[in-house]
C-alpha cells in the first residue's frame, strides 16, 4: 500500500513564503502531484512532479526527491485567497494515473 | 468547454436505501475516477474507468458499491443499502487518457455530499 505525511495545519502571513512538505512510502513510484482545495469546493490540480527537481508554474513551484521518498509545494508572496487545503497525491503507475491522497495540509493566510 | 458535472449535489437518504450518484466528464477523456471524501480527509479512491470498462475496482469498499460507465462518458454510481458510515462527498474527476507522462493531470467536479441518516 501506500502512506503519504504531510502537516495538519500551516500559518502564514499574507506576502510570505510557505513550504508543506510530504513524505510518502509505496511500492511502484512514479511521480507525486499536488492539488488545492477550497472548504466545499473541488480539488483543483496544481502540479507534478515525475522527476527529481524543481517545477515552478507562477508563485507556487514543487520539489522531488526520489532518493529521500520527499516533496514539498512552495507558495511564493502569500494571498487571503491561498487560504485552502494542499493534498499531495502519489502516482503509482505509469499505465494509468491511479494516484493516492495524503490526508491534507489546511493552509491559513492571516494579514 | 465545461468542466465535470455532478448530480445531485446533495443527496440525503434513509438507511438502507438505494442511491445513484452521477458523473458527466469533460467531452474526449477517455478516463473516469470516483473518490470518495470524507471531513478532513484527502480523496480516497474507488474506481478508475478506461472508456467503458472498469479498469480498476479495487477501492470500491464492498459489493453494496458499483458502477458503470455503459457508453464511455456518463458515468453512475450505485450503493445499495446504504449506511450511515456511507455519509461523504463523492468526487469524480475525469482525465484526458488516464496514463503516460504527459497524462498528469485529474479534473474534478464539485462532487455530491450524500447523507445517511
Amino acid at each position: 500500500g501506500q502512506s503519504l505525511e504531510q502537516p495538519s495545519e500551516v500559518t502564514a502571513v499574507e506576502g510570505a513564503i510557505v513550504q508543506i512538505n510530504c513524505t510518502y512510502q509505496t511500492s511502484g513510484f512514479y511521480g507525486l502531484s499536488w492539488y488545492q482545495q477550497h472548504d466545499g469546493g473541488a480539488p483543483t490540480f496544481l502540479s507534478y512532479n515525475g522527476l527529481d527537481g524543481l517545477e515552478e508554474t507562477g508563485r507556487f513551484s514543487s520539489f522531488l526527491s526520489r532518493s529521500d521518498s520527499y516533496g514539498y509545494l512552495l507558495l511564493q508572496e502569500l494571498q487571503m485567497k491561498d487560504s485552502a487545503s494542499y493534498f499531495c497525491a502519489v502516482r503509482v503507475s505509469g499505465g494509468y494515473q491511479k494516484v493516492t491522497f495524503g490526508t491534507g495540509t489546511k493552509l491559513q493566510v492571516i494579514p | 468547454g465545461a468542466g465535470v458535472s455532478q448530480t445531485p449535489s446533495n443527496k440525503v437518504t434513509e438507511k438502507g436505501k438505494y442511491v445513484e450518484l452521477r458523473c458527466d466528464p469533460i467531452s474526449g477523456h477517455t478516463a473516469l475516477y470516483w473518490y470518495r471524501q470524507s471531513l478532513g480527509q484527502g480523496p480516497e479512491f474507488l474506481i478508475y474507468f478506461q472508456g467503458t470498462g472498469a479498469a480498476d475496482d479495487s477501492g470500491l469498499p464492498n459489493d453494496r458499491f458499483f458502477a458503470v460507465r455503459p457508453e464511455g462518458s456518463v458515468s453512475t454510481l450505485k450503493i445499495q443499502r446504504t449506511e450511515r458510515g456511507d455519509s461523504a462527498v463523492y468526487l469524480c474527476a475525469s482525465s484526458l487518457s488516464g496514463g503516460g507522462a504527459t497524462d498528469n493531470e485529474q479534473f474534478f467536479g464539485p462532487g455530491t455530499r450524500l447523507t445517511v441518516l
